[in-house]
């Protein structure tokens, strides 16, 4: 069955930094581009980023470009987001998902984690 | 970028079709195929109903069909059923950066 299971979602200030993780199993990780996309309670879903299965392709959405980062270990089937810089906008549930092939679709998503930027 | 452009809101009765659209530009939705389409309950995670325009992952009716025309992609749903009730939403690729971005998102309801 395949499972991916986020973590690390939190209360931070403005300006702060966190780590979310994905931990997947079920499947060949490695074999698979991965994405992260966030959605405010509510409202609608955003892309945040996704990267290539060796790492070596990485691409971010306006929003969080130079502030956000996507990075993975394929030994530890895991998927990060560093989040720095942040900001109150956000403040949202993120979801780990994984591509279908190299179409930039979504075939599973994890249930997500939530992040709350505020002092 | 901007999101896609999606109505808010969609409704018919059940038995009937309803199509959604999703509105780019050339440098998404008009310049290639990758585009994909997600419905999601509240409190439900997305699911993918439609990839690379028109293709069905397994386990997915085929009351639900993908098309496109120029910069516009749409989501047509034939015999309508109670829980077809649910947000939609499309998503695609685009060019500049290279990134995807998802459409506004459409409530449907069934009447």
């Amino acid at each position: 069955e395949v499972q991916l299971v986020e973590s690390g979602g939190d209360l931070v200030q403005p300006g702060g930094s966190l780590r979310l993780s994905c931990v997947v199993s079920g499947f060949t990780f490695s074999n698979y581009w991965m994405t992260w996309v966030r959605q405010v309670p509510g409202k609608g879903l955003e892309w945040v980023g996704n990267i290539r299965q060796d790492g070596g392709d990485k691409n971010y959405g306006g929003s969080v470009r130079g502030r956000f980062t996507i990075s993975r270990d394929n030994s530890k089937n895991s998927l990060y987001l560093q989040m720095n810089s942040l900001r109150a906008d956000d403040s949202a549930v993120y979801f780990c998902a994984r591509d279908v092939r190299a179409t930039g679709a979504h075939d599973y998503w994890g249930q997500g984690t939530l992040v709350t930027v505020s002092s | 970028q901007s999101a896609l452009t999606q109505p808010a809101s969609v409704s018919g009765s059940p038995g009937q079709s309803i199509t959604i659209s999703c509105t780019g530009t050339s440098t998404d939705v008009g310049g290639y195929n990758s585009v994909s389409w997600y419905q999601q309950h509240p409190g439900k995670v997305p699911k993918l109903l439609i990839y690379e325009v028109t293709d069905r992952p397994s386990g997915i009716s085929s009351r639900f069909s993908g098309s496109k025309s120029g910069s516009t992609v749409s989501l047509t749903i034939s015999g309508l059923q109670a829980e077809d009730e649910a947000d939609y939403y499309c998503s695609s690729y685009s060019s500049t950066p290279p990134s995807y971005v998802f459409g506004s998102g459409t409530k449907v309801t069934v009447l």
